[in-house]
């Protein structure tokens, strides 16, 4: 079965800088683009970026861009979320998802979330 | 970015009745070189993270229920709950992916009347 394993997320201050990763398995990883969403508290979601199944195409949601960087290693079923200059309104729970086709479809599968805090 | 705008933002049904959300989209998602619309529903309990319930503006995943059901085109869609039962208590979001970013609605929360 799918599964998707976000780790790496915790507390950070304004300013800093947290690397999340998540493990996947269950499916062929390299036919599938990866996302990242994002849900601040009490909120709806918004997604951040996405990196298509071979590694060329990345896109950044504009309140990232710049600051994250999406990344993904085919060799180890792991798809990466590097987020320098954290801000407070990054705060959120942060979902890797699945997406059903290369890069711009649905999302078919859903991590149960990486939590990030931004705070002094 | 296309703006995707959900109503009502809250409904409150009696249990065996039916729940119809709406998503409007600021421009059309109808892909005209295969005629899809790339319109998306997902389900959202608490605590946990969204589950896709209908993609194509109307296809049921595997494993949803039939009494969830999608349909519309262009830019105007609704999602029909037609026998709510206590499970369905959730948030539902309606997303476009016909472009990058793939933006959300603002979410519709589903209660038991």
């Amino acid at each position: 079965q799918v599964q998707l394993l976000e780790s790496g997320g915790g507390v950070v201050q304004p300013g800093g800088s947290l690397r999340l990763s998540c493990a996947a398995s269950g499916f062929s990883f390299n036919n599938h683009g990866m996302h990242w969403v994002r849900q601040a508290p009490g909120k709806g979601l918004e997604w951040v970026a996405v990196i298509s199944y071979d590694v060329r195409n990345t896109y950044y949601a504009d309140s990232v861009k710049g600051r994250f960087t999406i990344s993904r290693d085919n060799s180890e079923n792991t798809v990466f979320l590097q987020m320098n200059s954290l801000r407070a309104e990054d705060t959120a729970v942060y979902y890797c998802a699945k997406d059903k086709r290369k890069y711009h479809g649905e999302f078919d599968y859903w991590g149960q979330g990486a939590p990030v805090t931004v705070s002094s | 970015d296309i703006v995707m705008t959900q109503s009502p933002d809250s409904l409150a049904v009696s249990l065996g009745e039916r729940a119809t959300i709406n998503c409007k989209s600021s421009q059309s998602v109808l892909y005209r070189s295969d005629n899809e619309n790339y319109l998306a529903w997902y389900q959202q309990k608490p605590g946990q993270p969204p589950k896709l319930l209908i993609y194509w503006a109307s296809t049921r995943e595997y494993g949803v229920p039939d009494r969830f059901s999608g349909s519309g085109s262009g830019t105007d869609f609704t999602l029909t709950i037609s026998r709510l039962q206590a499970e369905d208590v959730a948030v539902y979001y309606c997303q476009q992916y016909y472009d990058t970013p793939g933006t959300f609605g603002q979410g519709t929360k589903v209660e038991i009347k």
